[in-house]
């Protein structure tokens, strides 16, 4: 168990609609990664946060938004849904911000289909 | 390309055999890292080198790093079917844009027969 952990396992919806997914990181880390996961992209870097604040963006679409709250958990946010957002969307998170050598633990993942 | 990519694509041996997996990156990098991830769940951290260590041991796992070849390998000794799962390397900058995030391959997908 890595201690992150994301909700919903799965999601199903329609074309069109918003979605948000739900991280806890492990308990004293600071740092929430977003990745998502499919078959013909591999594994993309969404977006981090630390401590609260956004710290880097990566493939990120802009119908896609992210925060993070003050008691950590952090929240991805899905609109305007397309048959190609369907996809396992994958939480980490870890100690520190940069020059990391402390590992990223990752959640379950919450798998979308978007139909 | 700020992330690292694995070779081979697959690799497919009978229990007991080595497993070598090769990844190649080509920024500079602070440490590079190895996960590896079951079908359909997280990613699992197995084993993390820093630029100035050239071999590190973890049980049946065995990391290189040669950072003139821009190039690390993950060997699997005398490997299980429990050890089917897709593995991934993780160069992680320390400079730059990407300073700080960790960039995957697409994964060697390692299957082991019983």
């Amino acid at each position: 168990d890595s201690g992150v952990t994301q909700t919903p396992k799965h999601l199903i919806t329609a074309t069109g609609q918003r979605v948000t997914l739900r991280c806890s990181p492990r308990s004293g880390d600071l740092s929430v990664y977003w990745y998502q996961q499919s078959l013909d992209q591999g594994l993309q870097f969404l977006i981090q946060y630390y401590n609260g604040e956004e710290r880097a963006k990566g493939n990120i679409l802009e119908r896609f938004s992210a925060q993070q709250f003050p008691d950590l958990h952090s929240e991805l946010n899905l609109s305007s849904l397309e048959l190609g957002d369907s996809a396992l969307y994958f939480c980490a998170s870890s100690r520190r911000r940069d020059r990391d050598n402390s590992p990223l633990h990752f959640g379950n993942g919450t798998r979308l289909t978007v139909t | 390309s700020q992330q690292g990519e694995e070779d081979p694509q697959a690799l497919s041996i009978q229990e007991g055999e080595n497993a070598t997996m090769n990844c190649s990156y080509k920024t500079s990098i602070n440490n590079l890292q190895w996960y590896r991830q079951n079908s359909g769940r997280g990613l699992v951290h197995l084993i993390l080198i820093r630029s100035n260590e050239r071999e590190k041991h973890s049980g049946r796992l065995r990391v290189t790093l040669d950072t003139s070849k821009k190039s690390s390998s993950l060997l699997i000794t005398a490997s299980r079917a429990a050890d089917t799962a897709s593995y991934f390397c993780a160069p992680l900058a320390d400079r730059g844009s990407t300073l700080g995030r960790l960039y995957f391959g697409r994964g060697t997908q390692l299957t082991v027969w019983p």
